[in-house]
């Protein structure tokens, strides 16, 4: 067990619905990592928050959203979905205590979304 | 944009075999790490690089660092069937992944 909670493990969404992705970091951790892993793409980084703010951003479309709240859980909203957003979607923290992780990140055991 | 490339990214190996996984990447970065991701499974931290030179072993496996070269290397030493899985480098402070090399170990 890794320390960092994912919820739901699964969903299953019509297209053009919007649905919250939760994640609960690993205690003390203050950054929070979300990526996107579908067979033919492989492990896409979305975007990093780091104690409340955004940190970097990736290849995150305009249709998704995340933050981080003050108790550094973090939420990834998915709007207007398409078949093609169907992927295992993955959190990780790490401990980042001075802005610039130093350390690994610990992954959850994801969120499996599907869209039909 | 940092881009990240592993190869193989399919491999298959005799046990008892040794070989490596390479992973180049594009920007200077001082920190890398491996993962390792079973079959519809999380990710597993195995190594984490942190400077030019750093190598770490745990086990078969054993990583190294070439941040000059920009370059990371898994090496695998006499591969049993558990080290089959997909592996992963990622890079820099916001931990961008190359595609993953999926290993299988054959008896």
């Amino acid at each position: 067990d890794s320390g960092v909670t994912q919820t739901p493990k699964h969903l299953i969404t019509a297209t053009g619905q919007r649905v919250t992705l939760r994640c609960s970091p690993r205690s003390g951790d203050l950054s929070v990592y979300w990526y996107q892993q579908s067979l033919d793409q492989g492990l896409q980084f979305l975007i990093q928050y780091y104690n409340g703010e955004e940190r970097a951003k990736g290849n995150i479309l305009e249709r998704f959203s995340a933050q981080q709240f003050p108790d550094l859980h973090s939420e990834l909203n998915l709007s207007s979905l398409e078949l093609g957003d169907s992927a295992l979607y993955f959190c990780a923290s790490s401990v980042a205590r001075d802005r610039v992780s130093r350390t690994e990140a610990f992954f959850g055991q994801g969120t499996r979304l599907t869209v039909v | 944009e940092l881009k990240v490339e592993q190869n193989p990214l399919f491999l298959s190996m005799q046990e008892g075999k040794n070989y490596t996984i390479y992973c180049n990447y594009s920007t200077t970065s001082d920190r890398l790490y491996w993962y390792r991701q079973d079959p519809g499974k999380s990710l597993e931290s195995l190594f984490v690089l942190l400077s030019n030179g750093a190598v770490k072993q745990e086990g078969r496996l054993m990583a190294s660092l070439d941040t000059k070269a920009r370059l990371s290397t898994l090496h695998i030493t006499a591969a049993v069937h558990d080290l089959s899985a997909t592996y992963f480098c990622a890079v820099g402070d916001d931990m961008r992944f190359g595609a993953g090399t999926r290993l299988t170990v054959k008896p």
